[in-house]
């Protein structure tokens, strides 16, 4: 299958710095880059869709301004949290689906940020 | 609403068979999806239904039923490296991905 990388894949920083969080997809085109967060024992809740070129579509109660994403490229996203806090500690997966096909969604490994 | 329900945990054993339920209620149709989680780790993807039957992989399988808004992953020959959380998707008419909140599945020897 196609292979996403994201890295860091874990990163521990101070409360008010920033963090950013990069998505790869290795060998295919990814038109839409998709950022989840998800909490212990809880499902992947989607943050925002990004699709190459344009602006991410941010799901409702999520920060704009506090997680900002920039999908460059055909293979390149970045999420950015920004003034980082405590209660964004969290695990953040992103996944890539490729030109073409609209069905599998390929993830990265995760990055697991705490905030101290 | 969009609402996706399965098992919040089940337990097997080893060897044996399990079977795994979904049931969804969204806004579309395009696929469902079944993915496995490993804790600390990002989903993988299992296997992936649009029609109406059984789809075959190895030691995994997946049911659709469309008109139920009914898919069940069934595992066989349990091993101890199955023990995950197995999260159940459906893509919605605008190609969003839809999750279900994951069965948390403990294999015993």
């Amino acid at each position: 299958g196609a292979v996403v990388s994201q890295h860091p894949s874990w990163v521990i920083c101070k409360s008010g710095t920033s963090v950013k969080i990069e998505c790869r997809s290795l060998d295919f085109q990814a038109t839409t880059m998709f950022w989840y967060r998800q909490f212990p024992k809880q499902s992947l809740m989607l943050m925002a869709t990004s699709n190459e070129g344009s602006k991410a579509t941010y799901e409702q109660g999520v920060e704009k301004d506090k997680f900002l994403i920039n999908h460059a490229s055909l293979t390149l996203s970045t999420l950015t949290v920004t003034s980082a806090h405590p209660e964004d500690s969290s695990f953040y997966i992103c996944s890539a689906r490729s030109v073409g096909r609209d069905t599998e969604a390929f993830f990265g490994q995760g990055t697991r940020l705490t905030v101290v | 609403g969009q609402n996706i329900d399965q098992p919040t945990e089940m337990t097997a054993t080893e060897g044996a068979i399990v079977q795994i339920n979904c049931t969804y209620q969204t806004s579309g149709f395009n696929g469902l999806f079944w993915y496995q989680q490993h804790a600390g780790e990002a989903p993988t993807f299992l296997s992936y239904n649009v029609l109406d039957g059984l789809e075959e992989k190895g030691r995994f399988s997946s049911f659709l039923s469309r008109s139920k808004g009914y898919s069940y992953l069934l595992l066989k020959e349990l091993q101890m490296k199955d023990s995950a959380s197995y999260l159940c998707a459906v893509m919605d008419s605008n190609y969003q991905l839809i999750w279900g909140a994951g069965t948390k599945l403990i294999i015993k020897p």
